[in-house]
């Protein structure tokens, strides 16, 4: 199984300030044959269903916020909120669906400094 | 507006069984293929089954083959999950999601996600 690795576990920002999640995985996700990263980022608020933020590890689902920006190739990954609002609360995960079993991260808690 | 609503979690005793439902609207069920994703107590995700557009095809996480079931009725627009020989590390949050179409052939992610429907497997 591919395992995915999220850094920090949690962190605490000050409004208006970056945030910056780090998601490595255990093996490349990068298929060559397309040159595409199969990597998905979501956010959970808390006793909510996660949300879909970003797949293709940069590619922003449709309404989310342009300060959510995915990064990274291979097996390391980002993803940065440029300008942290209080909404931003929340635990992110990343997802690897470069093979089976679909994996993810053990999340990053967000919160306000 | 796109919805999926599961139902059918309770308490069972270990080695007990249930079924989950998810009803969908909002969009032609046939046309995407789903998945059972399940998240423990204050823990992280875990992709439980996946069920092909047509059913033909199903696949599992390996800590459940055997005991769980991923079935879906597209004339009902229904996705289920039949889960027997319960254990206490089976105790979760079980959401149904929807795998976009713009995902890879076989590949999922998931782009809308139930409320869910908790499980709970004690004694």
């Amino acid at each position: 199984d591919i395992v995915m690795t999220q850094s920090p576990d949690s962190l605490a920002v000050s409004l208006g300030e970056r945030a910056t999640i780090s998601c490595r995985s255990s093996q490349s996700l990068l298929y060559t044959s397309n040159n595409k990263n199969y990597l998905a980022w979501y956010q959970q608020k808390p006793g909510q269903p996660p949300k879909l933020l970003a797949y293709w590890a940069a590619t922003r689902e449709s309404g989310v916020p342009d300060r959510f920006s995915g990064g990274g190739s291979g097996t390391d990954f980002t993803l940065t909120i440029s300008s942290l609002q209080a909404e931003d609360v929340a635990v992110y995960y990343c997802q690897q669906y470069y093979n089976p079993p679909w994996t993810f991260g053990q999340g990053t808690k967000v919160e306000i400094k | 507006e796109v919805q999926l609503v599961e139902s059918g979690g309770g308490l069972v005793q270990p080695g007990g069984s249930l079924r989950l439902s998810c009803a969908t609207s909002g969009f032609t069920l046939s046309n995407y293929l789903m998945s059972w994703v399940r998240q423990a107590p204050g823990k992280g995700l875990q992709w439980v089954a996946n069920i092909k557009q047509d059913g033909s095809d199903k696949y599992y996480l390996d800590s459940v083959k055997g005991r769980f079931t991923i079935s879906r009725d597209n004339a009902k627009n229904s996705l289920y999950l039949e889960m027997n020989s319960l254990r206490a590390e089976d105790t979760a949050v079980y959401y149904c999601a929807r795998v976009p179409g713009i995902a890879a052939a076989g590949r999922s992610f998931f782009d809308i996600w139930g409320q869910g429907t908790m499980v709970t497997v004690s004694a």
